[in-house]
């Protein structure tokens, strides 16, 4: 059993379309995270959020917290071929003294021009 | 321009054999996670270090896998004997784990392991 789970888990669209991208758990997080990974290489961090109904924007992604923590969007507007990729979002729990950084089962984004 | 080291980048071996993977992390990152990704499983956490002492290890088959910090800039983690459920794209990355906005992890680039 995953610990956050993304929907949806492929998702194909045309360039300057609008997506969003979601990560749920019944577990309430300090902190969450996502990451984009491109074939090959490693995750690479988008943006964290912190606060309960945090919203943070970063050019065309839009990254909200749930206000009980415990789930996450990802909005891209327009978006564009080079978007293209595996997005992850990762939590750390609500544990006394840990930062263990779990990860989601992932999104498939392509982005056809 | 730091970044998280991981030897080799590929790794095929046969079904038995002792495989070690090894990870240098970024330096002055006091923390340290190994994560396996498969298609079917995602990226999956099979260990944490912090300050080279291990905080969690739970996601990992203990028979057959171990993970040690030699030093704070050597991480390695060994699977003996493999078996080809092993096969699996392995990832070490390192953060500073000093609070909540510090969980940022920097991946390496991985060891694609391929146990035949």
């Amino acid at each position: 059993t995953q610990l956050l789970e993304q929907s949806p888990q492929f998702l194909s669209i045309q360039e300057g379309e609008n997506l969003t991208v979601y990560c749920n758990s019944s577990s309430v997080f300090s902190s969450l995270q996502w990451y984009r990974q491109e074939p090959g290489e490693g995750p690479v961090l988008l943006v964290t959020v912190v606060t309960g109904g945090e919203v943070k924007k970063l050019k065309r992604l839009t990254f909200q917290f749930g206000d009980a923590r415990k789930d996450s969007s990802l909005h891209i507007t327009a978006a564009q071929p080079g978007d293209t990729g595996l997005y992850l979002c990762a939590g750390t729990r609500e544990q006394t003294g840990a930062n263990n950084l779990f990860f989601g089962t992932g999104t498939r984004l392509t982005v056809i021009p | 321009d730091a970044r998280v080291t991981q030897t080799p980048r590929d790794k095929v071996t046969e079904m038995g054999q002792e495989v070690t993977m090894r990870c240098q992390p970024i330096l002055g990152h006091n923390t340290v996670f190994w994560y396996r990704q498969t298609m079917m499983q995602g990226l999956e956490l099979l260990a944490y270090f912090r300050n080279r002492a291990p905080l969690d290890d739970s996601g990992m088959p203990k028979d057959r896998f171990s993970a040690e910090m030699p030093d704070a800039t050597l991480a390695t983690l060994k699977i003996q004997p493999s078996e080809p459920r092993d096969s699996a794209v392995y990832f070490c990355a390192s953060g500073l784990g000093q609070g909540v906005l510090n969980t940022e992890a920097f991946f390496g680039q991985g060891t694609r392991l391929t146990v035949v």
